[in-house]
């Protein structure tokens, strides 16, 4: 069975200060993990993933598969970063490839 | 039209009452994936469509049906609606080449069950 786990519900930072969002997952294979992001009124978006081991919008994450974890950091924090974001992971198998989401983290940058 | 579409935005159905979302995939996506996202919970699966048969289940149950057509887009179906179907259900549209890399959400449609 694969389970994601976002231990935080609520994340408040400042605006300059650096901020982490956790994700855990359970897997048996070799996962494909995902962050993705809603902002307010917007639709989900996928932010990165780990395969790409790219920064958006200066956020980057590593996939640590020996703790299974694949945590979200951003240096700086900025106000637009305040949205929810949920860790997904889809085991990548076959043709069905669906996603796993965590329960998502309330990332709040304040002023 | 790019991108994916869903109508209606929101709906209030009566307990036992049957309902049909609908959803267009973005251009080219052959692939559709319905997810539904209950209040304060992340999106589960419910099911996946390729080429007009499910090839993915989630752990929901049979009155959770579903629908791809030849121009891709779909439709979820629930029958005997129950208060706990009220959630926001999303759908996903993707190339089946991209795999898990290239899903396309779109924004969902708030259903009530009272």
């Amino acid at each position: 069975a694969q389970r994601v786990t976002q231990p935080e519900k609520l994340l408040s930072v400042f605006k300059g200060a650096p901020v982490e969002l956790k994700c855990n997952y359970s897997y048996s294979g070799s996962p494909e993990l995902f962050w993705y992001v809603q902002y307010s009124r917007q639709r989900l978006q996928l932010l990165l993933r780990h395969i790409s081991r790219e920064s958006i919008k200066g956020f980057t994450a590593d996939l640590n598969k020996g703790e299974t974890s694949f945590h979200l950091k951003k240096p700086f924090a900025q106000e637009e970063d305040s949205a929810m974001y949920y860790c997904a992971l889809s085991g990548g198998g076959g043709s069905n490839y669906k996603l796993t989401f965590g329960k998502g983290t309330l990332l709040t940058v304040n002023p | 039209e790019t991108g994916v579409t869903q109508s209606p935005t929101h709906l209030i159905k009566t307990r036992g009452q049957q309902v049909t979302l609908r959803c267009s995939s973005q251009s080219g996506h052959n692939t559709v994936s319905w997810y539904q996202q209950a209040l304060g919970q992340g999106p589960q699966f419910i099911f996946q469509y390729y080429r007009e048969e499910e090839n993915g289940r989630g752990n929901f149950p049979p009155r959770f049906s579903g629908l791809q057509f030849p121009n891709y887009s779909s439709e979820l179906n629930v029958n005997a609606l129950e208060l706990d179907d009220s959630a926001l259900y999303l759908c996903a549209s993707s190339l089946a080449a991209a795999g898990a890399y290239g899903y396309t959400f779109g924004s969902g449609t708030r259903l009530t069950v009272v």
